[in-house]
């Protein structure tokens, strides 16, 4: 079955950087498209940003473009996150999804890692 | 983007149907069919209910179902079970290959 499991969560303070992974399993990596969203604690759902299959397109939400940097490696079967000039804000967890962009939703989740930002 | 907008929170009697709506504007909601809705225990990741509006992904129970007028959707689930008891999130294409998900909806089941 499809399994994502995130790491690279950590804490960090005000401006610094993370890199967060994702390991994808049990489904062809190479044919999905892939998504990071995020869950501050006790909020919302954040989309963030997503990729194509070949890594022909970046798509980012206003709120992360420009600091964050989405990018796979199909031969690993792995997403990443990079994420620089963190703010307080950008505390929350971080899920690796597999998205259906022409059904507009998100089937399969991790489950997520943990980034804070403080100080 | 802004966030769609849902009630914080529903409740229900066992046996009985609730109706969570979602409403959006003519830039996400009201423009494409695109809805899906999202369960999350706590502690857990989301759960995909719905997509397209109406649709149910293979093994979600057909209590759960979806609509949509205008720029608002809803998600009516009947036969109110205990396992229901969770926090859901309704989401739309907005556009611009971004999406929009609502504040979510805490249904407790009394």
């Amino acid at each position: 079955q499809v399994q994502l499991v995130e790491s690279g969560g950590d804490l960090v303070k005000p401006g610094g950087s993370v890199r967060l992974s994702c390991a994808a399993s049990g489904f062809n990596f190479n044919d999905y498209y892939m998504s990071w969203i995020r869950q501050p604690p006790g909020k919302g759902l954040e989309w963030l940003t997503y990729i194509t299959p070949t890594s022909s397109t970046m798509f980012y939400s206003d709120s992360v473009k420009g600091r964050f940097t989405i990018s796979r490696d199909n031969a690993k079967n792995s997403l990443y996150l990079e994420m620089n000039n963190l703010r307080v804000d950008d505390t929350a967890l971080y899920y690796c999804v597999t998205t259906r962009p022409y059904n507009g939703d998100f089937d399969h989740w991790g489950q997520g890692t943990l980034v804070t930002v403080s100080s | 983007q802004s966030a769609l907008t849902q009630p914080a929170s529903v409740s229900g009697s066992p046996g009985q149907s609730i109706t969570i709506s979602c409403t959006g504007s003519s830039n996400d909601i009201g423009n494409y069919k695109l809805v899906s809705w999202y369960l999350q225990h706590p502690g857990k990741a989301p759960k995909l209910m719905i997509f397209e509006v109406t649709k149910r992904p293979s093994g979600v129970s057909n209590r759960f179902s979806g609509s949509q007028s205008g720029n608002t959707a809803s998600l009516t689930i009947s036969g109110l079970q205990a396992e229901d008891e969770a926090d859901y999130f309704c989401c739309s294409y907005a556009g611009r290959d971004s999406w929009v998900f609502g504040g979510g909806t805490k249904l407790t089941v009394l």
